[in-house]
């Protein structure tokens, strides 16, 4: 089945600054990579997706690059505001009613 | 903008007990899924259903979970004999085909 990696497991950075976190994948036929934040006690919230046809993504301050070869998959986040702060889970799946496998998530803190 | 509801957001039962956690999806959705999260854990797969019947379960979903859509807008999460390992949040999502799945708020389950 699905296994999904996700480094760092915490990330700090001062306001301003850029925050990447990056994702690992091991099934090739998993063609939908969305990625979640989730503020202390809350539901998780998807912030953005990407689909297997498409190479990257950007919404605003946030962007999503995807390497199938490679089977990774990355969240950028720029000029990083502190209500960034929260932990975001990246997930692997297909998207059609099948089984979403989550990354065991990242602490991003973003420092005043 | 529609929002997946859950009820009940904090459920206490004693070890042993059958609970029922309750959501209702997005109207126009035809995917639901439940998850778990162990609190400070990754969110957790259970099962996906899709047109009355269940598509996909993992390990987790063994024979005391089950899942039902009594109606046009319910969909259930069954546990009937609690332990105390399932003691967790439980999300419910729904999404549309070639859609994103957007999450409840939760349930909290304690079970003592």
């Amino acid at each position: 089945g699905e296994n999904v990696e996700q480094h760092p497991s915490t990330l700090s950075v001062q306001e301003g600054d850029s925050a990447v976190i990056k994702c690992t994948y091991s099934d090739s036929a998993s063609n939908y990579f969305p990625w979640y934040k989730q503020e202390l006690g809350k539901r998780p919230q998807l912030i953005i997706d990407i689909r297997s046809n498409v190479g990257e993504k950007k919404d605003q301050r946030i962007a999503v690059t995807l390497n199938k070869t490679a089977k990774h998959f990355s969240l950028h986040i720029t000029e990083t505001q502190p209500e960034d702060s929260a932990v975001y889970f990246c997930a692997a799946g297909d998207n059609y009613g099948q089984n979403f496998v989550f990354g065991p998530g990242t602490r991003l803190s973003v420092l005043p | 903008e529609p929002e997946v509801t859950q009820t009940p957001s904090h459920q206490v039962t004693q070890m042993g007990q059958e609970v029922i956690l309750r959501c209702v999806p997005i109207s126009n959705h035809l995917y639901f899924y439940w998850y778990r999260q162990i609190l400070g854990q990754k969110v957790e797969f259970l099962v996906s259903f899709y047109n009355n019947e269940i598509s996909e379960k993992s390990e987790i979903f063994d024979d005391q979970f089950s899942v039902e859509r009594p109606d046009g807008s319910n969909f259930t999460l069954k546990i009937r004999s609690t332990k105390l390992e399932d003691s967790a949040m439980y999300f419910c999502a729904s999404s549309d085909p070639n859609d994103s799945q957007y999450f409840g708020p939760g349930t909290r389950l304690t079970v003592t």
